[in-house]
């Protein structure tokens, strides 16, 4: 079975830019989370979706939004680009939706992304 | 304020011994608690999940434990080798359903 697959693996943009990831997830995983990875903040959770509708949110600005389609793949965009959203954005798949239960999740190998 | 702490930012482990590596929280009541590895440049990869009800769990030479009491997860690795050289991660449910994850603990295994 294939992994989860994210796109690009690598990406430059310059301030004021605006980027759309995106995230395949394992075949048969309906629940899918994004991820920020930076060194001085860690892993931060930036939302979830579950069957197309986004079920929970981190903190983050409205800048960062998603969505997810009726093949479960997903798609994060970052409109107006700041140095600080340099970072490795990572993607996450689970069989079914995080409270039901044992939740192990699958990631993704992530998506650098520079901004200048 | 709710925190995750893991307990040194770097570890340095002789070959063949035993890596322990602690992860501490504060003001989280968590069902469960997971342990993830991540390679330089890679997603995290999940190793072993906890519940609340269960004290310790083992997966070949890794053992995890859970003090609720405490509110501290040990992570071991017993018999380490160079290849077990990575950063590795906990992660809880916040209480809220998002998981959140510690800064993670870099593990070095020198041979």
């Amino acid at each position: 079975k294939a992994g989860v697959t994210q796109t690009p693996r690598y990406l430059i943009k310059t301030r004021g830019q605006q980027v759309t990831l995106s995230c395949s997830p394992i075949s048969g995983h309906r629940s899918v989370s994004w991820y920020q990875q930076t060194p001085g903040q860690g892993l931060q959770f930036l939302f979830e979706y579950f069957s197309e509708t986004q079920r929970n949110k981190g903190n983050f600005p409205g800048r960062f939004s998603g969505r997810q389609f009726s093949n479960s793949r997903s798609e994060m965009n970052v409109s107006t680009l700041e140095l600080g959203d340099s970072a490795l954005y990572l993607c996450a798949s689970s069989l079914v939706y995080r409270p039901s239960g044992h939740n192990e999740q699958f990631f993704g190998p992530g998506t650098r992304l520079t901004v200048l | 304020s709710q925190k995750i702490e893991q307990n040194s930012e770097a570890l340095n482990i002789q070959e063949g011994k035993t890596a322990t590596l602690t992860c501490n929280y504060t003001n989280y009541s968590p069902a469960y608690l997971q342990w993830y590895r991540q390679d330089p440049g890679r997603g995290p990869v999940f190793l072993l999940l906890i519940r609340e009800n269960e004290k310790e769990k083992r997966k070949e030479r890794l053992k995890v434990t859970f003090d609720t009491t405490l509110k501290q997860s040990l992570f071991h690795i017993t018999a380490s080798q160079p290849a077990d050289s990575a950063t590795y991660l906990c992660a809880l449910d916040g209480g809220n359903e998002k998981l959140t994850f510690g800064t993670g603990t870099r593990l070095t295994i020198i041979p």
